[in-house]
């Protein structure tokens, strides 16, 4: 069965520091998709990125980077000199390909606090 | 504006009532899927429908149905509501397997 576990409940940076989210998923399905969402104060939730099971190059967006690695089970997300703009829930999901309804299975989300 | 469209945006009722949900997805997506977001639950999946057919349940109650219709809209009715069926609920639209789910603003249902 598919699991997502986010460990880390909550997390509370100084403004400027680099701060990592954590994500370990399983899944016994070869082809599969990660995905990392942002859900601000507001309450929506906002797509940050896609990768798919074959794609295990590290991905860079402006402050934001994503770390996979296959080995471990993981796809972590690191935010680099943080902003107070950057305090939310983030959750991380993974979808499997055999799945016929390709649903997402969210992780429980870590609440993020940068205190400026 | 993600192009998913929910409403209403809030909704306040009373236990035992019905209500419906109301999602548009984003143009030219023909699949859509509802999430319930619950403080104790986390993120849930409940229905998903593609091209109007229901095609996967999940955590879905049996007081709670779904439908899309020919325009691809769909409806979340939740009926006999329950103190714990509070929740913001999500819709989600996508076009392609595995593709980015784009999330409407979602409901926030308080049952009092």
């Amino acid at each position: 069965a598919q699991k997502v576990t986010q460990a880390q409940t909550e997390i509370s940076v100084v403004e400027k520091e680099d701060v990592t989210l954590d994500c370990v998923y399983e899944t016994r399905d070869t082809t599969y998709y990660l995905f990392w969402y942002k859900q601000p104060p507001s309450g929506e939730l906002v797509f940050l990125i896609r990768r798919n099971s074959f794609d295990e190059q590290n991905e860079i967006s402006g402050r934001y980077s994503w770390n996979f690695q296959k080995s471990t089970s993981s796809f972590n997300f690191t935010i680099t000199a943080s902003q107070v703009v950057d305090s939310a829930v983030y959750f991380c999901a993974l979808s499997e390909a055999q799945d016929g309804a390709n649903n997402l299975f969210f992780g429980t989300g870590t609440r993020l606090t940068v205190i400026p | 504006d993600s192009g998913v469209t929910q409403t209403p945006k809030h909704l306040i009722t009373a236990t035992g009532q019905r209500v419906t949900l109301r999602c548009s997805p984003r143009s030219g997506d023909l699949s859509v899927y509802w999430y319930q977001q619950s403080l104790d639950q986390g993120l849930q999946f409940l229905i998903q429908y593609y091209n109007g057919e229901e095609r996967a349940k999940g955590n879905i109650l049996e007081r709670f149905s779904a439908q899309q219709f020919p325009d691809l809209h769909s409806e979340l009715n939740l009926s006999s509501l329950e103190l714990g069926d509070s929740a913001l609920y999500f819709c989600a639209s996508r076009n392609r397997v595995g593709y980015g789910y784009t999330f409407g603003s979602g409901t926030r249902l308080t049952v009092v």
